[in-house]
């Protein structure tokens, strides 16, 4: 199996600053032959289930605010809220659609500060 | 609107039986997978399995394989996850969600409001 890792655990940002969480797999989800990230990135709020914000790893699905970005190839990822607001406090996963099982990481809680 | 909705929290005793539903909206059924995921108390993410519905075709993973079923009706637009045989440690929330396919896998969305399974005795 893959195994997703996340940086870090927890962190507390000040409303209108940058939050950056770290993903890494345990084996390149990169597919060669489409030049593409298998990597999704979740929001998960208080009592509601989890919301897709990126697929490919950078590509931000339809309606989620521009202040949400993604980056990275290979094993080693990274997903950044500029201007962090108040709503974006929650838990952020990401996932691997690579290979199965799809795996997840262990989720980073992102608080304000 | 494509809307995932699932059935209700459930309380049952080791080694009962248990179905829980989660019926889709808002697209045509048959051409996205349905697949479960777990989230135990205070815990990640844990893939299930999931199906085609226009075969019932399944994966599942292998933690998993043998004690867990999925099955679809395409009549009714509805997945399904059970068990014959519950265990404690199957107590968890349990989330459903249509899967954007891409090779041998894909990403989720949307997500349904999840469904507490609660194992005890």
């Amino acid at each position: 199996d893959i195994v997703m890792t996340q940086s870090p655990d927890s962190l507390a940002v000040s409303l209108g600053e940058r939050a950056t969480i770290n993903c890494k797999s345990s084996q390149s989800i990169l597919y060669t032959s489409n030049n593409k990230n298998y990597l999704a990135w979740y929001q998960q709020k208080p009592g509601q289930p989890p919301k897709l914000l990126l697929y490919w790893a950078s590509v931000r699905e339809a309606g989620v605010p521009d202040r949400f970005s993604g980056s990275g190839s290979g094993t080693e990822f990274t997903l950044t809220i500029d201007t962090l607001q108040a709503e974006d406090v929650a838990v952020y996963f990401c996932h691997q659609y690579y290979s199965d099982p799809p795996t997840f990481g262990p989720g980073t809680t992102v608080e304000i500060k | 609107e494509v809307q995932l909705v699932q059935s209700g929290a459930e309380v049952k005793k080791p080694g009962e039986s248990l179905r829980i539903s989660c019926k889709a909206s808002g697209y045509t059924f048959s051409q996205h997978w349905i697949t479960w995921v777990r989230q135990m108390p205070g815990k990640g993410l844990e893939w299930v399995g999931r199906i085609d519905p226009t075969d019932s075709y399944t994966n599942y993973n292998p933690s998993l394989q043998g004690h867990v079923a999925i099955s679809v009706d395409t009549a009714s637009n509805t997945a399904y996850l059970q068990w014959s045989s519950l265990r404690a440690s199957d107590t968890a929330i349990y989330y459903c969600a249509r899967v954007i396919m891409v090779a041998s896998g894909g990403w989720l969305d949307p997500w349904g409001p999840g469904a507490q399974v609660t194992v005890s005795s």
